[in-house]
């Protein structure tokens, strides 16, 4: 059974680090590549960017380059979303989901990673 | 202001038909990228509707339809059912931003 299993909830203040992961099971992680969503409070569906596992190619989205670094570690089967400098916009929901192509569906999606950050 | 246009909401009676529109542009839905939709229970994580020209994944009804014209797609539900209340949103593949586009999301209402 394919499962993307996302890291819990955290609370954090402005300016601090943060990385989340997702971490791919019954399937081979290193053939189907990842993209991170986000979900603002109330709000709809934005893409974040997206990573290969087999050779790390990674793409983002122009409204998140430079914000976020998205990575994987192919010997554990985890992607992960980090963030150096959070600020109070970035609370939200965070999904991770796995694709066949770069332009295909999301067949499969993890439950989401709620980050909070408030002072 | 998503890439894609939705209307915020639509309704209907149990049994009704209703559609949702998604409409783009000649960098995403116009140039032939597929349109994928995908449903949004409250307090869960989206799941895939209709992939394509309407490819649905196991267990998905068949109640459920896509279709796309030009720069446009559309959703149908048929046999509308309290359980079909949920957001739904269109996505695709923009070739100017290299990636995803989703729309804003239609919140369907069961009267």
């Amino acid at each position: 059974e394919v499962q993307l299993v996302q890291s819990g909830a955290e609370v954090k203040k402005p300016g601090e680090s943060l990385k989340i992961s997702c971490k791919g099971s019954g399937y081979s992680f290193i053939t189907y590549w990842i993209a991170w969503v986000r979900q603002m409070p109330g709000k709809g569906l934005e893409w974040m960017g997206i990573i290969y596992p087999g050779d790390s190619d990674t793409r983002y989205s122009p409204s998140f380059q430079g914000q976020v670094t998205i990575s994987a570690d192919k010997s554990i089967s985890t992607a992960y979303l980090q963030w150096l400098d959070l600020k109070a916009s970035d609370t939200a929901m965070y999904y991770c989901a796995r694709q066949v192509m770069v332009a295909g569906p999301a067949e499969f999606w993890g439950q989401g990673t709620l980050v909070t950050v408030s002072s | 202001q998503s890439v894609l246009t939705q209307p915020p909401s639509v309704s209907g009676a149990p049994g009704q038909r209703v559609t949702i529109s998604c409409t783009g542009s000649s960098s995403n839905i116009g140039a032939r990228y597929d349109v994928n939709w995908y449903q949004q229970l409250p307090g869960t994580a989206p799941k895939l509707l209709i992939s394509g020209i309407g490819s649905r994944p196991s267990g998905v009804p068949d109640r459920f339809s896509g279709s796309k014209s030009g720069t446009s797609a559309s959703l149908a539900i048929t046999g509308l059912q309290a359980e079909d209340e949920a957001d739904y949103y269109c996505q695709s593949y923009d070739s100017s931003l290299s990636g995803w586009v989703f729309g804003g999301g239609t919140k369907l209402t069961v009267l």
